[in-house]
C-alpha cells in the first residue's frame, strides 16, 4: 500500500524555538497533501490543506503565520511550526493523497511535538 | 456544512464476537466518500474500508464491513470476531474533499 514517511516522530524543545516536520510521500505522487493537529484523547483536526506548487488553505482559527506549510514537490510538504510555545504542544499528523474525493487519505505516523 | 457524529466514546465487546460501531453523517454534497480508519495507542492511522455514495453494496475488507444506509446518513463499522489486536481508537471519516473525522470510539475487546 502507500506510505507516507513522517519525520521527526518526536521533538522536545524550549519556548521560542521553530520545529519543521517534514512528509514525505515514499511510492506514490501526492497531489494534495493534509495537516492534522490532534490533542489527548481527541479527534484529528483538519489544519490545512495544500496543493503541490500552490499556497496552503487553512481552515479557520488556524494561524498562517504560525503554521508555515510549503508544498513543493508532489513528494515532499513540510509544516513549519514558528516561535513554539507550550500551548502548541500537541501531535501533529500529515497526510496524502492522489487526486480525486474517492482517494483514501494515507496518514504518516505522526510527530509528537512538546514545547518546554 | 458537513458533520460527522460518532455518539459511542467507548465500547466493549467479547473476544471473538461481533461490534458495531455507529457513525453518523449530514452533507449536501451528492457525491462523497466514507471511510473508517484505527488508531492505535501508538498513534498511527490505519485505513480499514472505504463506502462511496453511489456504491450499491455495502463495502467489505476482510473482518470489516461497513453497513451503509445512504436514506438514514449513516455509516456504521461491523466488525466480526474481534480480536485483542483490535482495541483501538476507531475513527469514522468523509472527505468532501479534505478528510474530516468524527469524535472517535475507543473500542477495548476483553479476553
Amino acid at each position: 500500500g502507500a506510505v507516507v514517511s513522517q519525520h521527526p516522530s518526536r521533538v522536545i524543545c524550549k519556548s521560542g524555538t521553530s520545529v519543521k516536520i517534514e512528509c514525505r510521500s515514499l511510492d506514490f505522487q501526492a497531489t494534495t497533501m493534509f495537516w492534522y493537529r490532534q490533542f489527548p484523547k481527541q479527534s484529528l483536526m483538519l489544519m490545512a490543506t495544500s496543493n503541490e506548487g500552490s499556497k496552503a488553505t487553512y481552515e479557520q482559527g488556524v494561524e498562517k503565520d504560525k503554521f508555515l506549510i510549503n508544498h513543493a514537490s508532489l513528494t515532499l510538504s513540510t509544516l513549519t511550526v514558528t516561535s513554539a510555545h507550550p500551548e502548541d504542544s500537541s501531535f501533529y499528523i500529515c497526510s496524502a493523497s492522489g487526486q480525486g474525493r474517492y482517494q483514501p487519505q494515507h496518514f504518516g505516523d505522526g510527530t509528537r511535538l512538546s514545547i518546554l | 456544512a458537513q458533520k460527522i457524529t460518532q455518539t459511542q466514546p467507548g465500547m466493549f465487546v467479547q473476544e471473538k464476537e461481533a461490534v458495531t460501531l455507529d457513525c453518523t453523517y449530514d452533507t449536501s454534497d451528492p457525491s462523497y466518500g466514507l471511510f473508517w480508519y484505527k488508531q492505535p495507542s501508538s498513534g498511527e492511522m490505519i485505513f480499514l474500508i472505504y463506502q462511496g455514495s453511489y456504491d450499491q453494496q455495502n463495502a467489505t475488507e476482510g473482518r470489516y464491513s461497513l453497513n451503509f444506509q445512504k436514506a438514514r446518513k449513516s455509516a456504521n463499522l461491523v466488525i466480526s470476531a474481534s480480536q485483542l489486536g483490535d482495541s483501538a481508537m476507531y475513527f469514522c471519516a468523509m472527505r468532501i474533499p479534505s478528510m474530516r473525522f468524527g469524535a472517535g470510539t475507543r473500542l477495548t475487546v476483553k479476553p
